[in-house]
């Protein structure tokens, strides 16, 4: 079936820290995957994408890595602030390759 | 520029109700769109998603219902609203994979 999921439900971390947040998929078959973060009582916002033919995309601040391998994304946040703090999902897009399918999100809290 | 919108952004219905809400895309033709749910706390479950008018695939069972009646607008509807329909309604719509979303919709059943 299909399934994407987060490693840990919560990560606290300092100011000025580098973030990890890591994501486990289960379809082999996806073959484009996307970070969003989403703030409190708002919807979810692109942060980064990566395709399947690559393993590393740099960003602002934020680089994603995809290890096809053992089915393992992850998103790093350099030099973490307090405006990073929020719920950050990774998302694949399904079978079909119509939808996207949402993990269940881990919530950074960075501390001043 | 495209743009989304989703409303009302909250609302109060009281169990076995009537529910319908309104999602519209501007400067984009011919859009995936979606309906997620977000329970509090939890991931984001995709519900609907419709890759053109009157063309509505539904991911899980449930007491909802989609209808696409133009092709950048999306409703989300319920005939009865359960207890456990309460949650957070995210509109999105995508061209070419990724998805850009609405500022969502607080339903709480009372």
């Amino acid at each position: 079936g299909e399934s994407v999921g987060l490693h840990l439900p919560t990560l606290s971390v300092q100011e000025g820290d580098n973030s990890i947040i890591n994501c486990a998929y289960s379809n082999s078959a996806s073959d484009y995957f996307i970070w969003y973060k989403q703030e409190s009582g708002k919807g979810p916002q692109f942060i980064i994408d990566i395709r399947s033919n690559m393993d590393k995309r740099q960003g602002q601040r934020v680089t994603v890595l995809l290890n096809k391998t053992v089915k393992h994304l992850s998103l790093q946040i350099a030099a973490t602030q307090p405006g990073d703090s929020a719920v950050y999902f990774c998302a694949e897009i399904n079978q079909a390759g119509t939808a996207l399918i949402f993990g269940k999100g881990t919530t950074l809290s960075v501390s001043s | 520029s495209q743009t989304i919108h989703q409303w009302p952004a909250t609302l109060v219905q009281p169990v076995g109700s009537p529910l319908s809400l309104e999602c519209t895309v501007e400067g984009t033709s011919n859009p995936n769109l979606y309906w997620y749910r977000q329970a509090a706390g939890r991931g984001l479950q995709l519900l609907f998603y419709s890759v053109g008018i009157g063309q509505i695939s539904s991911e899980v069972p449930q007491n909802l219902s989609a209808s696409r009646p133009q092709d950048r607008q999306f409703i989300l509807s319920s005939k009865k609203l359960l207890l456990s329909d309460s949650g957070f309604y995210l509109c999105a719509w995508s061209v070419r994979g990724e998805a850009f979303f609405g500022q969502g919709t607080r339903l709480t059943v009372v």
